[in-house]
C-alpha cells in the first residue's frame, strides 16, 4: 500500500530565512507528486506537482520542491520565508498506473509558523 | 468563476439523524471526490466519481452514500449520523477521470459536528 510522511508535525521559521518542509513517500513504481497548502477555514490549494523529468519543480508563491527517487523524497522548499506562508502543508503521491485503482494518498500534513 | 462550492458551511447534527452536503463545480470535471479531514489523519477519501452515473468506494466509505447525476453535483449523504463522523469534510474535483497527474480543486469544506 502507498504511504506519505511528513515526519514533522510542526515547522517554525523566521521570516527571510529558508524553509523546509518533508516529505517521503512509498509507492508502487514511479509516482505523481504533489503539494498542497490549507489556510484556515479553507480547501486545501494546489502548489506544485512532480510527473516526470526536471528533479526541481518549481511551484506557487515561490515554493519549489526536489524529488529524491533514492531516498523516496520530495521536500517543500523556499528561499526566503513571509508570514504569509504559515499555513498547513500536505504532501500527496499517486502511483502512476492506469485505471481508477490509483489512488491519491495524503500525509498528515504539517503546520509551517513563519515568524517576524 | 466559483469553482468548487460546498453547503453548508456549518452543521449540527445529533446522532441518529440523516443530512446531505452539497457538491457543485463548474468546471466540467469529470472526477469527483469528497474527503473527510481529521486532525492527525490528514485527508481520508470517502466516495469518489469518475463520471455522472458512476460513483465508488474510497477507504473510508461506511455510513456514507454518494449520487452523481449530472456533471456539476455530487453531494454526500448521512444516512444516520454518529459522533464519530465528527469531522471537516472536503469534496473536490479533477479535469478527466484518467487525468491521474492533474491537481484537485477543493472547495472550502463543511464543518460537520455529531452531538
Amino acid at each position: 500500500a502507498q504511504s506519505v510522511a511528513q515526519p514533522e508535525d510542526q515547522v517554525n521559521v523566521a521570516e527571510g530565512n529558508p524553509l523546509t518542509v518533508k516529505c517521503t513517500y512509498s509507492v508502487s513504481g514511479n509516482p505523481y507528486l504533489f503539494w498542497y497548502v490549507q489556510y484556515p477555514n479553507r480547501g486545501l490549494q494546489f502548489l506544485l506537482k512532480y510527473i516526470t523529468g526536471d528533479n526541481l519543480v518549481k511551484g506557487s508563491y515561490g515554493f519549489e520542491a526536489e524529488f529524491n527517487k533514492s531516498q523516496t523524497s520530495f521536500h517543500l522548499k523556499k528561499p526566503s520565508a513571509l508570514v504569509s506562508d504559515s499555513a498547513l502543508y500536505f504532501c500527496a503521491v499517486r502511483a502512476v498506473q492506469t485505471g481508477t485503482a490509483s489512488k491519491l494518498t495524503f500525509g498528515t500534513g504539517t503546520r509551517l509558523q513563519v515568524t517576524l | 468563476n466559483a469553482g468548487v462550492t460546498q453547503t453548508p458551511k456549518f452543521q449540527v447534527l445529533k446522532t441518529g439523524q440523516s443530512m446531505t452536503l452539497q457538491c457543485a463545480q463548474d468546471m466540467n470535471h469529470e472526477y469527483m471526490s469528497w474527503y473527510r479531514q481529521d486532525p492527525g489523519m490528514g485527508l481520508r477519501l470517502i466516495h469518489y466519481s469518475v463520471g455522472a452515473g458512476i460513483t465508488d468506494q474510497g477507504e473510508v466509505p461506511n455510513g456514507y452514500n454518494v449520487s452523481r447525476s449530472t456533471t456539476e453535483d455530487f453531494p454526500l449523504r448521512l444516512l444516520s449520523a454518529a459522533p464519530s463522523q465528527t469531522s471537516v469534510y472536503f469534496c473536490a474535483s479533477r479535469s478527466g477521470p484518467s487525468s491521474y497527474n492533474s491537481p484537485l480543486h477543493f472547495g472550502n469544506g463543511t464543518r460537520l459536528t455529531v452531538t
